[in-house]
C-alpha cells in the first residue's frame, strides 16, 4: 500500500531565508512523486513530479525537491522564501497499482512568509 | 485556454435536498477523477473514471454518484446530502489514467449542509 507523511503541519519562515518541506512516502512499487501548492481559496497547482528520472527534480518558482529511496524522502526545498510562497503545500505518492492514477495525499503543509 | 471548470463554486443547502456538482474539461482528457478535502486530511478520492462509461470507486464514495456519458464533463451527485459532506470539492483530470500522468485541478466547490 501508498501512503505520505508530511511530517510538519506548519512551517514558519522569514523573508529571504531557506525553505525545507519534509515528506516521507511508503510504497511497494517505483512511486511517482508530487508536490502541489494550494494558494487561498486557489485550485490546486503542480510545482514539480518525480517520474524516475533525475533524482534532483526542479520546479517552478525556484521549487526543487531531491528522490531519496534509501530515506524513503522527497523533501521541497528553496533557497529563499518570498512572500507570494504562502500557500499550503502537498507532497503526493501516485504508484502502478491497476494501472490508474490515483493520487494519496499527505495531510498538506501549511508555509507562513514573515517579513 | 486549457482548464478543468467546476460549478457551483458555493453552494449552501439543507439535509436532504439532491444535489449535483458539474465538472467540465477542456483538453479531451481520459481520465477523470473527484476529490474531497478536509482539514488535518489533505485530499481523498471519491469516485474516478478511466474513460466514458467506465467508472470506479475511489476511498470515500459512500453518499456520492457519479456517472461519465460525454468525455469532458464528470459530475458528482448528492442525492440525500448530510451535514458530514460538508467539504471543499476538487474536479481533476489527467490525458491518460498512467501515474506518470499530471492531474489538473479545478478551482474547488466549497458545500455545505445544513
Amino acid at each position: 500500500a501508498q501512503s505520505v507523511t508530511q511530517l510538519d503541519s506548519h512551517v514558519s519562515v522569514s523573508e529571504g531565508t531557506p525553505v525545507l518541506l519534509r515528506c516521507n512516502y511508503s510504497s511497494s512499487y517505483s512511486p511517482s512523486l508530487f508536490w502541489y501548492v494550494q494558494h487561498p481559496n486557489k485550485g490546486l497547482q503542480l510545482l514539480l513530479k518525480y517520474t524516475s528520472a533525475a533524482t534532483l527534480v526542479k520546479g517552478i518558482n525556484g521549487f526543487e525537491a531531491e528522490f531519496k529511496k534509501s530515506e524513503t524522502s522527497f523533501h521541497l526545498t528553496k533557497p529563499s522564501a518570498h512572500m507570494s510562497d504562502a500557500a499550503e503545500y502537498f507532497c503526493v505518492v501516485s504508484a502502478e497499482t491497476g494501472g490508474y492514477n490515483k493520487l494519496i495525499f499527505g495531510a498538506g503543509t501549511r508555509l507562513a512568509v514573515h517579513p | 485556454e486549457a482548464q478543468v471548470t467546476q460549478n457551483p463554486r458555493y453552494l449552501i443547502t439543507v439535509t436532504g435536498k439532491k444535489l449535483t456538482v458539474t465538472c467540465s474539461q477542456n483538453m479531451n482528457h481520459e481520465y477523470m477523477s473527484w476529490y474531497r478535502q478536509d482539514p488535518g486530511l489533505g485530499l481523498r478520492q471519491i469516485y474516478y473514471s478511466m474513460n466514458v462509461e467506465v467508472t470506479d470507486k475511489g476511498d470515500v464514495p459512500e453518499g456520492y454518484k457519479v456517472s461519465r456519458k460525454e468525455k469532458r464533463n464528470f459530475p458528482l451527485i448528492l442525492e440525500s446530502p448530510s451535514p458530514n459532506q460538508t467539504s471543499l470539492y476538487f474536479c481533476a483530470s489527467s490525458l491518460r489514467a498512467g501515474v506518470r500522468n499530471e492531474q489538473f485541478f479545478g478551482p474547488g466547490t466549497r458545500l455545505t449542509v445544513l
